[in-house]
């Protein structure tokens, strides 16, 4: 199974100041079409998660562009420009290149 | 707008059983591949079960595998997980989600095992 690994656990932020979290995966997730199947979720507190990005760096359209994601093959970032009130909770990402599909332990955010 | 609404949780004792149900509105079923995944209380997400649209593909994590058999109803626009032999650490919330990267969520259904 592939383990992903993620990093900080608790983030604590300032709204309008930046936020970066890491996520790593014990394999690559590059599939030889040249596809990587990393993917982000917010769940915000008392709800059900969402999905955020897929495919390492693309958002979907309802995501607000102060959210960015980066990396390849083994390792990948979260980025949020500014941090807003709405952003808290926790943050997971996902690998879907092979069954069984695996989450990392989340990243929490806190606004100070 | 899609729309994935659970059923079926509840308190069963140890070694019971229970089924989940998972209705889908809003999007052509039978074209989408379906998961269960779930959530203990204060934990990570753990993807459980996986099958095809066409129910010819189906994965279980080794978790419960031989305990939980997952099915699809697509006439139905239904997604059921058969639970049997349940423990205490199945206790949880458990979602459908719809394809992978599983775009979308329903509201989870807890279930909780407790003598």
């Amino acid at each position: 199974d592939i383990v992903m690994t993620q990093t900080p656990l608790t983030l604590s932020v300032s709204p309008g100041q930046p936020a970066s979290m890491s996520c790593k995966s014990s394999q690559s997730l590059l599939r030889s079409d040249g596809e990587t199947f990393l993917y982000w979720y917010l769940q915000k507190p008392g709800q059900s998660p969402q999905l955020l990005i897929y495919e390492i760096s693309r958002r979907l359209s309802r995501v607000p562009d102060r959210f960015s994601g980066s990396g390849s093959g083994t390792d990948f970032t979260l980025q949020i420009s500014r941090v807003e009130a709405e952003d808290v909770g926790t943050y997971y990402c996902m690998q879907g290149l092979q069954l069984p599909l695996t989450f990392g332990g989340g990243t929490k955010l806190e606004i100070k | 707008q899609v729309q994935l609404v659970e059923s079926g949780g509840g308190l069963v004792k140890p070694g019971g059983s229970l089924r989940l149900s998972c209705a889908a509105s809003g999007f052509t079923f039978s074209d989408f591949h379906m998961s269960w995944i779930r959530q203990a209380p204060g934990m990570g997400l753990e993807w459980i079960s996986y099958i095809s649209g066409s129910a010819t593909s189906i994965y279980y994590a080794d978790s419960v595998k031989g305990r939980f058999t997952i099915s699809r109803d697509n006439a139905k626009n239904s997604l059921s997980l058969q639970m049997n032999s349940l423990r205490a650490e199945d206790t949880a919330v458990y979602y459908c989600a719809r394809d992978i990267p599983a775009s979308a969520w329903g509201q989870g259904a807890l279930v909780t095992v407790s003598s």
